[in-house]
């Protein structure tokens, strides 16, 4: 069965970064992309971007550019996020999801909590 | 850039009552539009894709319909467990999507 398994909470100050792993199982991991949404607590859900898993190409949200890397490991199924620059407002819980483009999506992380405190 | 709103923001209702929300979306999205339900500390669940297609395992109970900029997610006879937020999403402005603000079904 498809799984994706994210890392584990993270907290982190304002000015750092931070990298989210997504490892997936149960299908052909260079067969889907990979898309990472955001949810800020008590709000809504938020894209940040998609990274094919056959050839690297992203597309990522505008107000993020600059800020954000998506990269993958094929060796290992794993899809990443890096986060720069953090601030306040970037505090959220973090989902990788397979697929993007015109799909919707079937299959989610489990989500990662990224908190930016101070 | 596509803006999706919905409303209402809450709908109350009681378990066995029809749930009709509605999404509308500031361009036309053709029909790739998608429903999902999240439950607190969940992940989005998907349940229609499509505008009016059910995902795998949802109950009849759910059905979508609308395309262009207007569409509605019904719930037919409200369960216990259907309580939870509804998202709405366009997928059809690639390289972008947009998620409406939710719709968060409580019991009344």
């Amino acid at each position: 069965q498809v799984q994706l398994v994210q890392s584990g909470a993270e907290v982190k100050k304002p000015g750092a970064s931070v990298k989210v792993s997504c490892k997936a199982s149960g299908y052909t991991f260079t067969s889907y992309g990979i898309s990472w949404v955001r949810q800020a607590p008590g709000q809504g859900l938020e894209w940040m971007g998609w990274i094919s898993a056959y050839n690297g190409n992203t597309n990522y949200a505008q107000k993020l550019q600059g800020r954000v890397t998506m990269t993958t490991d094929t060796s290992t199924s794993t899809a990443y996020m890096e986060l720069r620059s953090l601030r306040s407002d970037d505090t959220a819980v973090y989902y990788c999801a397979r697929g993007g483009g015109d799909t919707a999506v079937a299959y989610w992380g489990q989500g990662t909590l990224v908190t930016v405190s101070s | 850039e596509i803006v999706m709103t919905q409303s209402p923001a809450t709908l109350s209702v009681s378990p066995g009552e029809r749930a009709t929300l509605s999404c509308r979306a500031s361009q036309s999205v053709s029909s790739n539009l998608a429903w999902y339900q999240q439950k607190p500390g969940q992940a989005p669940r998907l349940l229609i894709y499509g505008a009016s297609t059910r995902a795998t395992g949802i109950p009849a109970r759910f059905s979508g319909s609308g395309s262009g900029t207007e569409f509605t997610l019904t719930i037919s006879s409200l369960q216990s467990e259907d309580f939870a937020v509804y998202y709405c999403q366009q997928y059809n402005n690639w390289p972008s999507w947009a998620f409406g603000q939710g719709t968060k079904v409580e019991i009344k």
